[in-house]
């Protein structure tokens, strides 16, 4: 079974479009993340929820929007698409208040905005 | 503000050589230092960690890494590389509320036959 899961694997929109990608974790994590990978491979920390709190909120712009219906998904909406939202968008989760844990990593969503 | 630094972009070895990964952190307080593995079209796969205890972590595929507090240094090891350990290697370190990781900027490791 696949511990971290997202859907779709890919994404293919034109500039302006709203969409979502979602996120299922099966392993009973407290938190889930949003990672965002760009075209140089840096990744950087989005958000994150633990126990339906937002948690962090890194200086995203405010057309993303992550929803979290329970502890096992964290689903990210995007509004207005724009060029610059081309990249890997990578869900992860872990238990976090077990000090030290490491996270586990979706397969990601390749974004492509036109 | 935590931060980590993996020095270079690519790192060739030849297959049964020994491979380094170079990692060095930047951290408040005591460090939680990861190692993950991304292979091509993939997601992240963890490696190792270290947390507290011995400066010699052991991880997953063979690999190990090595934290030297006074180098404020966290580099990746194999003994013998295989061609299939060719990836992208990034380092990681907790941050400072204790949840998010910050990434280094990665390192691919290439390794030939």
């Amino acid at each position: 079974d696949t511990a971290v899961s997202q859907t779709p694997k890919y994404l293919v929109t034109q500039m302006g479009n709203d969409k979502s990608i979602k996120c299922e974790q099966n392993l009973g994590h407290d938190t889930m993340y949003w990672y965002k990978q760009d075209s140089k491979k840096f990744l950087k920390i989005m958000f994150s929820y633990n126990n339906k709190e937002l948690i962090i909120n890194e200086t995203v712009p405010n057309r993303f929007s992550p929803k979290s219906p329970d502890k096992a998904h964290l689903n990210l909406h995007i509004n207005s698409l724009e060029l610059g939202d081309s990249a890997v968008y990578f869900c992860a989760s872990s238990q976090v208040a077990l000090s030290g844990r490491e996270q586990y990593f979706g397969p990601g969503t390749r974004l492509t905005v036109t | 503000a935590q931060s980590v630094a993996q020095p270079e972009d690519q790192v060739n070895v030849a297959e049964g050589n020994p491979l380094t990964v170079k990692c060095t952190y930047s951290v408040s307080g005591n460090p939680y230092l990861f190692w993950y593995v991304q292979y091509p079209n993939r997601g992240l796969q963890f490696l190792l960690k270290y947390i507290t205890g011995d400066n010699l972590v052991k991880g997953s595929y063979g690999f190990e890494a090595e934290f030297n507090k006074s180098q404020t240094s966290f580099h990746l090891k194999k003994p013998s590389a295989l061609v299939s350990d060719s990836a992208l290697y990034f380092c990681a370190v907790r941050d400072q509320a204790g949840t998010a990781l910050i990434f280094g900027k990665g390192t691919t490791l290439s390794v030939s036959s």
